[in-house]
């Protein structure tokens, strides 16, 4: 078992749409949540960082953390043909007191005009 | 801020030859990975830096692969003898470890790998 899963998709939604990005973790370790967003043929971008289980908001984009059941979500409000990428979630370990960065597979977002 | 950079953006070699991936981290963060995206494996961390130093190397696939950091602006990874397998495209990354906390941790374009 990976120890942050995310389904691959890919996910296809209608411009305007409000998609739901999740993924869990199996590691209580775990202690910081982002979100990257990757363009075809780029490096990933940072988009979200969170810290403590609950929401965080910025501009169309909210990420969600519940602890308790080792779940993240991204929301992206009213996606625009522009938001089409792969969404990769990712948490931060720490290991042998330095930090470790453990990705999901990343799922592929389409939003379609 | 001109980003981390990684050079070349691409690489064709053959199989059997030596590859040089090279990064310069942003100026005054103080950890470097490296990592490896394929579409089978998705982004797998090779080995990543502390202050210049090497802190887990345990997703070095294998002996032919090795990474310095000789610098706090420079690092190198390196493929020898290389493999169609290595085929991939190998980002960098780096941040400002401050008490065990990663701030600004930010990827380079990547070099796109081809070992034919």
């Amino acid at each position: 078992q990976k120890e942050v899963e995310q389904d691959p998709g890919p996910l296809s939604v209608p411009e305007g749409a409000i998609v739901s990005l999740n993924c869990t973790y199996s590691n209580s370790a775990f202690q910081y949540f982002m979100w990257y967003r990757q363009y075809s043929r780029k490096g990933p971008e940072l988009l979200m960082y969170t810290y403590s289980s609950g929401n965080k908001e910025d501009g169309r984009f909210t990420a969600q953390v519940d602890k308790s059941s080792k779940y993240i979500s991204l929301f992206i409000r009213d996606s625009q043909p522009s938001d089409s990428a792969t969404y990769l979630c990712a948490s931060i370990m720490f290991s042998g007191g330095y930090n470790k960065l453990i990705f999901g597979a990343g799922t592929r977002l389409a939003v379609h005009p | 801020d001109a980003g981390v950079i990684q050079s070349p953006r691409h690489e064709v070699t053959e199989m059997g030859q030596e590859v040089t991936l090279r990064c310069k981290p942003i100026s005054g963060h103080n950890s470097l990975f490296w990592y490896r995206q394929t579409m089978m494996r998705g982004l797998e961390l090779l080995i990543y830096f502390n202050n210049n130093v090497p802190i887990d190397d345990s997703g070095m696939p294998e002996d032919r692969f090795s990474a310095k950091m000789p610098n706090a602006s420079f690092s190198t990874l390196k493929i020898q003898p290389s493999e169609p397998r290595d085929s991939a495209v190998y980002f960098c990354a780096s941040s400002l470890d401050k008490g065990g906390v990663p701030y600004g941790y930010t990827f380079g374009s990547g070099t796109r790998l081809t070992v034919v």
